[in-house]
C-alpha cells in the first residue's frame, strides 16, 4: 500500500523559499506510468493543483503560481520535492502531495502539512 | 482554466434521506475520442486529506459503499448519497483532469439535519 508524508518547515518568512519534500513508501517512485503532484488547500477549503512531476522530471505545473514553482524527483530517496519562491502570506495553506494515478486521479494523498507564512 | 462551481455551498439532510451536489464545468470535460468525463469526486473529513470516491464521472473507487453515485456528462454533474448516514458528514469537492491546470470545485459541506 503506497503511502506518502510530506515535511518541512512550518513557518516561513515573507519573500522567502517555501520548501516541502514528500517522501513514498511503500511503492517505488520511478515504478509504473506515475504523475506525483503538489495541492494546497487555503482559508475557506480553497484546493489549488500546484502542478506535477513525472518519475522522468517532466513537469507541469500551475500557470496562476508563474515562474515560483519548481518541482524536482529524487529516485535514489524515493521523494520528490516541491520550491515556492517570493511567499507572501497568500501562500499560507496546508499543502498535500498525492499520487496521479493510472485513472490519472490523486490517489492517495499524503496527510498535508500546514505552512504559514509570517514574519 | 476550467472553472469548477459547485452547488450548493452547504447542505443540510436527515439521516436517512436522499444528498445531492452538483458540479458545473465552464467547458466541456468529456473526451469524447474514448468516450470518458474527466471528472472525480473526493470526500474530505475534518483533519483528514480527500479521499477519492469517484472517477470518470461514475464510476466508484474500490470499498466505497453503493449509497454514493456519480452521474452526469460534459459540463453538468451530480454526486448522490442515497441514504445519508452520520459517517457522511464531510466536504465534497468537485475535479477535473480533463487539462492542466487540474481545477477543483469550492467545495460543498454536507451536515446532518
Amino acid at each position: 500500500q503506497v503511502q506518502l508524508q510530506e515535511s518541512g518547515p512550518g513557518l516561513v518568512k515573507p519573500s522567502q523559499t517555501l520548501s516541502l519534500t514528500c517522501t513514498v513508501s511503500g511503492g517505488s517512485i520511478s515504478s509504473g506510468t506515475y504523475y506525483w503532484t503538489w495541492i494546497r488547500q487555503s482559508a475557506g477549503n480553497k484546493m489549488e493543483w500546484i502542478g506535477r512531476i513525472y518519475s522522468s522530471g517532466r513537469t507541469n505545473h500551475n500557470p496562476s503560481l508563474k515562474s515560483r514553482v519548481t518541482m524536482s524527483v529524487d529516485p535514489s530517496k524515493n521523494q520528490f520535492s516541491l520550491k515556492l519562491t517570493s511567499v507572501t502570506a497568500a501562500d499560507t495553506a496546508i499543502y498535500y502531495c498525492a499520487r496521479e494515478d493510472n485513472r490519472w486521479v490523486l490517489n492517495p494523498w499524503g496527510q498535508g502539512t500546514l505552512v504559514t507564512v509570517s514574519s | 482554466d476550467i472553472v469548477m462551481t459547485q452547488s450548493p455551498d452547504s447542505l443540510a439532510v436527515s439521516l436517512g434521506e436522499r444528498a445531492t451536489i452538483n458540479c458545473k464545468s465552464s467547458q466541456s470535460v468529456l473526451y469524447t475520442s474514448n468516450n470518458n468525463n474527466y471528472l472525480a469526486w473526493y470526500q474530505q473529513k475534518p483533519g483528514q486529506p480527500p479521499k477519492l470516491l469517484i472517477y470518470w464521472a461514475s464510476t466508484r473507487e474500490s470499498g466505497v459503499p453503493d449509497r454514493f453515485s456519480g452521474s452526469g456528462s460534459g459540463t453538468d454533474f451530480t454526486l448522490t448519497i442515497s441514504s445519508l448516514q452520520a459517517a457522511d458528514v464531510a466536504v465534497y469537492y468537485c475535479q477535473q483532469y480533463y487539462s492542466t491546470p487540474h481545477t477543483f470545485g469550492q467545495g460543498t459541506k454536507l451536515e446532518i439535519k
